[in-house]
Formats: structure tokens, C-alpha cells, sequence
């Protein structure tokens, strides 16, 4: 079946410092890969997603993720976060031609001063 | 475009009423997806449409949840009789296709008592 594992579910990091959220996932199948976030009391807000072509994508604040085929992850990685940053991750994917999101359970940023 | 719509943000109800949860797609956009979001069980999936015909209903939990599509602008979430484990963040959620990135409304926060 297929699977997303987010390893860590809070990461706690001081403002500026770098920041790695891990993915991974299970899948005999291509993917379609998806990072999400959600800030407090709001829905989820798609932040990046690897589909074909480049294994390195970015979004616009500065988050990038880089799909490894051969390790099946899906790492979220900011060199210098915010207090902005801070909120919860949502690693999802999409199996093959089916089209509904498998989540991981997310990952609680919490960036301090 | 105002995005994904949902009526009403917060309910509270005792346990045995009837609850109707409302969305409303971005226009033009062919695929619905209904999830439930508890600290306990994270995303899980609940129902997606396609064109407004049901496609996967297999996360939906019992019998006592039942979902409709009437029309591409609309669809509604129906919980009866509710009980207080079915107290969650319920969000919708739209895409172009059933594989494109998925937009997601600001969720209802329903309270069974």
C-alpha cells in the first residue's frame, strides 16, 4: 500500500538557522510528490510539488525539495527560515493515475528568535 | 476567484443530530475532494469526485456519512446521526483534474457533544 512517512514531528529551530523536514514514501509506482503547509487555524496551502522533469524543485519563499528516486524521499529543505515559517508541513503524494493525496502525518515547524 | 468555499467555519451539535457540511469548488475546476483532519489520525481522505460522480468513497467512515455532488458549484458532507468521535476539522478541496494541485478551503471545525 502505499505510504508517506514524515520521520519527525516537531522540529524546533532558532530563526536563520537551516531547516531539513524529511519525507518518505513507499511506491512500486510513479508518484506525483506534494509538500504542503499549514499555518494555525487554516486549510492547507499547496507550497511545492514534483511531478516530472527537474528532481529539484523550489517555491517562492524559499523552500526546495529534491526528489530521490533511489532513496524514494521527498526532503523539505530552507537554508535560513523565519518566525514566518513557522507552521505545520504536510508531506502528500499521489499514486500512479489515481488522483487522491496520501498525507504524512506532518511536521510542527516551530522557529524561535 | 474567492477559492474554495466552506459553510458553516464552526458547528457545534449534540450527539444524534444531523450535520451538513457545505462546499464550494473554484470555478471551472472538475474534481472535489471531501478529508478529515484529528490530531489522532492526521489527513485522511474521505471521498473524491470527479465530474461530480463519485470515485473513491472508500475512506468514507460508516454509513452514517454520506456525500453528494448536484451540480460542478456545489457539494455537501452529511454526517447522521453525528456522534463525538466524528468531532474534527473537516476540509474540502478542488483541482483542475483529479492529478493537479489541489486547493483547499478554510476547513469546518465541527464539535459533536
Amino acid at each position: 500500500a502505499q505510504s508517506v512517512t514524515q520521520l519527525d514531528s516537531q522540529v524546533p529551530v532558532f530563526e536563520e538557522a537551516p531547516v531539513e523536514l524529511r519525507c518518505n514514501y513507499s511506491s512500486s509506482v510513479s508518484v506525483y510528490l506534494f509538500w504542503y503547509v499549514q499555518y494555525p487555524n487554516q486549510g492547507l496551502q499547496l507550497l511545492l510539488k514534483y511531478l516530472s522533469g527537474s528532481t529539484l524543485v523550489e517555491s517562492i519563499n524559499g523552500f526546495e525539495a529534491e526528489f530521490n528516486k533511489s532513496q524514494t524521499s521527498f526532503h523539505l529543505r530552507k537554508p535560513s527560515v523565519h518566525i514566518s515559517d513557522t507552521a505545520e508541513y504536510f508531506c502528500a503524494v499521489i499514486k500512479g493515475s489515481q488522483g487522491n493525496l496520501i498525507f504524512g502525518k506532518g511536521t510542527k515547524l516551530s522557529v524561535k528568535p | 476567484d474567492a477559492g474554495v468555499i466552506q459553510s458553516p467555519r464552526h458547528e457545534v451539535t449534540e450527539m444524534g443530530q444531523e450535520v451538513t457540511l457545505r462546499c464550494k469548488p473554484i470555478s471551472g475546476h472538475n474534481s472535489l475532494f471531501w478529508y478529515r483532519q484529528t490530531m489522532m489520525r492526521g489527513l485522511e481522505l474521505l471521498i473524491y469526485f470527479n465530474n461530480n460522480v463519485p470515485i473513491d468513497d472508500s475512506g468514507m467512515p460508516e454509513d452514517r456519512f454520506s456525500a453528494k455532488m448536484p451540480n460542478a458549484s456545489f457539494s455537501t458532507l452529511k454526517i447522521q446521526p453525528s456522534e463525538p468521535r466524528d468531532s474534527a476539522v473537516y476540509f474540502c478541496a478542488s483541482s483542475l483534474d483529479s492529478l493537479d494541485t489541489q486547493y483547499f478551503g478554510p476547513g469546518t471545525r465541527l464539535t459533536v457533544l
